[in-house]
């Protein structure tokens, strides 16, 4: 069946460090990704997003590409800051009608 | 987009009784799903809810204890029946708005988070 696998956290960093949280999948066909954030007390929002392979999504300085070869699409961030300790969580779509399918999520505490 | 209430926001329930999430959108959709996030969890998906028929449940869930009404293409409740402590989870209403592109955003509502006693 089609499944995400993130890697475990808590990641612990300090502010301006580089991040990578690493996201592998598994589906039929050709899935949409996606990386949604919680940040304490919120609802879950979506960050960024790509739907076929090689496009790379992005914002608020968190990117990430569609890589069909290794099945992956992994969150990086060149400098992280304090106000992006959150819960990450990768997930895919196989289509319009589906529901999203999410990964065990990845905890990301910044220190200043 | 979609903007997406639920009622209530939390609630603290006896084991045994049951209780109603109401979800309701500002927009018609098609597809409107409910999820379940336990503590330090991720996301599950419990059931598709489907207007004019039958929730589509999950492997692991059932009608008995989640029933789930789509009266419209705006609204739906769920109910956990029965509760006990395991229950004790947030639960999230969410919908697929057409967009432009070959896939179809889902957009989230705040939750609802639930403790059973």
């Amino acid at each position: 069946g089609n499944s995400v696998t993130q890697m475990e956290g808590p990641v612990t960093l300090s502010e301006e460090a580089f991040l990578t949280i690493n996201c592998t999948y598994t589906a039929t066909g050709y899935p949409s990704l996606f990386w949604y954030v919680q940040y304490p007390g919120e609802g879950l929002q979506l960050l960024l997003k790509a739907t076929k392979a090689d496009d790379k999504g992005s914002n608020k300085g968190f990117e990430a590409t569609y890589r069909k070869e290794t099945t992956s699409f992994h969150l990086e961030k060149g400098s992280v800051q304090v106000s992006d300790s959150a819960v990450y969580f990768c997930a895919l779509k196989t289509g319009a009608g589906t529901a999203l399918i999410f990964g065990k999520g990845t905890t990301l505490s910044v220190s200043s | 987009s979609a903007v997406i209430s639920q009622k209530p926001s939390r609630d603290i329930c006896q084991r045994g009784t049951s209780l109603t999430i109401q979800c309701q959108v500002d927009s018609q959709v098609t597809m409107m799903f409910w999820y379940r996030q336990q503590p330090g969890q991720s996301l599950t998906l419990i059931a598709t809810a489907n207007q004019g028929s039958e929730a589509t449940y999950e492997s692991g869930f059932v009608i008995d204890k989640f029933p789930i009404s789509r009266p419209n293409l705006t609204f739906s409740t769920l109910t956990v029946s029965n509760m006990s402590p395991e229950d004790s989870s947030i639960y999230l209403c969410s919908v697929e708005v057409q967009g432009q592109s070959s896939y179809n955003e889902q957009f989230f509502g705040p939750g609802t988070r639930l403790t059973v006693l």
